[in-house]
């Protein structure tokens, strides 16, 4: 699976749009970016996933450049309960299963 | 639904002792998973079963460590011989099946302890 390289810890001011880079630049045609997120103490949850196309649900949005060299995952309206580690992963083929998680981004929300 | 079960929550014990962690997955979920999470290496995958059956083991680190799955409710990791470096976090999840649209539900963890 193509490794990810994430900035380790980034801000955000509540009520703003907080908005996680994710570099793949190694990934393969079919290769899924996932996203999930860890709040402390917490087991991790998943947020969203894409191939190619622009991607958005309930919790955030992910957006996928036309190379798929990279994806930024966007949350919309941060709050205080976003506060965590947000992990991008890619995962392909017969391996879906196994997510290898890295050292993820810590996103602090601040009032 | 109750999501993935695990118990205990935190378990404290003497290095040399046996340690049995528990859990429950999501009923209907096919995939079960085992993962450990420490400081140093962050959360890595231990094993996966498909259907009660283990599909890949390559993440367990010794033969100390064994992971069972008897039926679709309920499988167990145990270390035996415990010791100091197995201290970690273990985190169960499950999925209904393997592809790309299937998300893995984690579960609380339990936070081991050894000394």
């Amino acid at each position: 699976d193509a490794k990810t390289t994430q900035p380790p810890s980034m801000d955000c001011a509540e009520g703003r749009a907080a908005n996680l880079p994710c570099n793949h630049s190694t990934i393969s045609g079919n290769e899924y970016v996932y996203w999930y997120r860890q709040i402390h103490s917490q087991g991790p949850q998943y947020i969203i996933h894409g191939l190619k196309n622009n991607e958005t649900n309930e919790m955030a949005s992910l957006i996928i450049t036309e190379d798929r060299k990279s994806s930024t995952l966007i949350l919309p309206h941060a709050t205080l309960r976003d506060t965590a580690v947000y992990y991008c992963i890619v995962s392909s083929g017969t391996s879906y299963g196994k997510l290898t998680f890295g050292q993820g981004t810590i996103l602090t929300v601040h009032p | 639904d109750a999501g993935v079960i695990q118990s205990p929550r935190h378990e404290v014990t003497e290095m040399g002792q046996e340690v049995t962690l528990r859990c429950k997955p999501i009923s209907g979920h096919d995939y079960l998973f085992w993962y450990r999470q420490t400081m140093m290496r962050g959360l890595e995958l231990l094993i996966y079963f498909n259907n009660n059956v283990p599909i890949d083991d390559s993440g367990m680190p010794e033969d100390r460590f064994s992971a069972k799955m008897p039926n679709a409710s309920f499988s167990t990791l145990k270390i035996q011989p415990s010791e100091p470096r197995d201290s970690a976090v273990y985190f169960c999840a499950s999925s209904l099946e393997q592809g790309p649209a299937y998300e893995q539900y984690f579960g609380p963890g339990t936070r081991l302890t050894v000394t």
